[in-house]
Parts: structure tokens; sequence; C-alpha cells
């Protein structure tokens, strides 16, 4: 079936560590986006990646990267910098053009132990 | 002012009644529109897009758009418990960065038996 696949479902982070997020897209789709969402709020775009080798920061980069080696694939780490982390993020992914519906993965919370 | 803005609610509707969810947005640019439903706990799933003016309809939902009054809504029509959920509206503002969505907090529903 196609879709988008996040893992790990759940994720503790200790304090200085680093984590990655793993997202993963069967659906050929050339747009990527990560999003964070805190309780009763709306979803904030974290980083996103129009092709391959090349992405954007977006309104709330700080504390994270990201890498778009392959088409498929755009792991999110959260780093140590970012002092905040706990919270739901989304992948999401989205065809080619300005119009095209983003389509979201399961997510992952995140939680510092 | 934000860029999009939703009553956060709850709005609660008697099971069968049509429950109505507004949204308004500040970018006159903006070109494509999108309502999701967030179950708690849950990832945002796809309802209904629109591009033009006017109404569009797709089984009980019925997605309105007026770009001249800069609002975008979202009938649901004979309303079920299971339709209780936070929707989110989402606004594609146009940047040199493609296909870059600007989401609002979401209106809580609740269909009540």
């Amino acid at each position: 079936d196609g879709g988008i696949t996040q893992s790990p479902k759940y994720l503790f982070r200790k304090e200085g560590q680093n984590v990655t997020l793993s997202c993963e897209q069967n659906l050929n789709h050339d747009a990527m986006y990560w999003y964070r969402q805190d309780p009763g709020q709306g979803l904030r775009l974290i980083y996103y990646s129009q092709i391959v080798n090349d992405f954007q920061k977006g309104d709330i980069a700080e504390g994270y990267s990201v890498s778009r080696e392959k088409k498929e694939s755009f792991p999110l780490t959260v780093t140590s910098a970012q002092k905040n982390p706990t919270a739901f993020y989304l992948c999401a992914s989205a065809d080619r053009g300005r119009s095209q519906p983003q389509h979201f993965g399961d997510g992952t919370r995140l939680s510092i132990l | 002012q934000k860029e999009v803005e939703q009553n956060s609610g709850p709005l609660s509707v008697p099971e069968g009644a049509i429950a109505s969810l507004n949204c308004t947005y500040s970018d006159r640019g903006s070109q494509s529109f999108f309502w999701y439903r967030q179950y708690s706990g849950k990832s945002p799933e796809l309802i209904m897009f629109i591009y033009s003016n006017g109404d569009k309809e797709d089984g009980r939902f019925t997605a309105q758009l007026n770009k001249a009054s800069q609002y975008v809504s979202l009938l649901i029509r004979d309303s079920q418990p299971s339709d209780s959920a936070t929707y989110l509206c989402a606004v594609n503002i146009l940047t040199g960065g493609g296909n870059k969505l600007t989401f609002g907090t979401g209106t809580q529903l609740k269909v009540e038996l």
C-alpha cells in the first residue's frame, strides 16, 4: 500500500542528546515536510524539501536539522539545541505543484526523560 | 493578525444537524485551500480542497470559498458522532519555495447524540 511511514511512534530524549525521526514515503512525491504540533495548537512548519538534495527552513527551524538524500526519505534530527522538544511531530508529502494537497504520516510523539 | 484564523470552539451540534466551520485568511494571493480532520491523538486527514470561488461538494461535505471576503468554510450535513474531531483549515501561501501551507489552530467539533 502507498503511504507515509513515520518511526518510531514514541521517542524519549535525554538531556543533551540528539534524536532522529524517520519519515519514508512510497507515493513518489517530490515534496516532503516536517511539522510540529503542540497541545491545542495548529501545525508549525519546521523544514520542507521540494526536490532531492535541497531543503528550506520553515517557521521554526532552530534546533532542528534535516537531510534529503533520497526522494523517499526525509529524516528530522532534533538536536540538543532544541530546548523544548516535547511535541507531536508530523511528516507530510505532496506531488509537485503549488496546489497539491499534503498527506500526513501517523506522527511521532517526542518527550523529554 | 494571524495568517489563518479559526474559532477554536468547541462547536456543538446535535446529531443530524448541519455543522458550519469557518476560516479567514490574510494573504489575498492565496490560491488553494484545504480542510483536514484530526481526531484526538491522530494525524490530520485530508477531507476537502478547493481552488475556485464557489462551492465544492463531496458526499456530506461542502467547501465554500469567497476570495473577495477572504474566507473559506466547511459544511458537514447530517452530522454524525464520528464527525467529532478538530478541523484544520490550511492555506497555500505564495512563496518562492513552492507549495507551503499555513495552518489555522483548528476548530473542535462535537456532535451530540
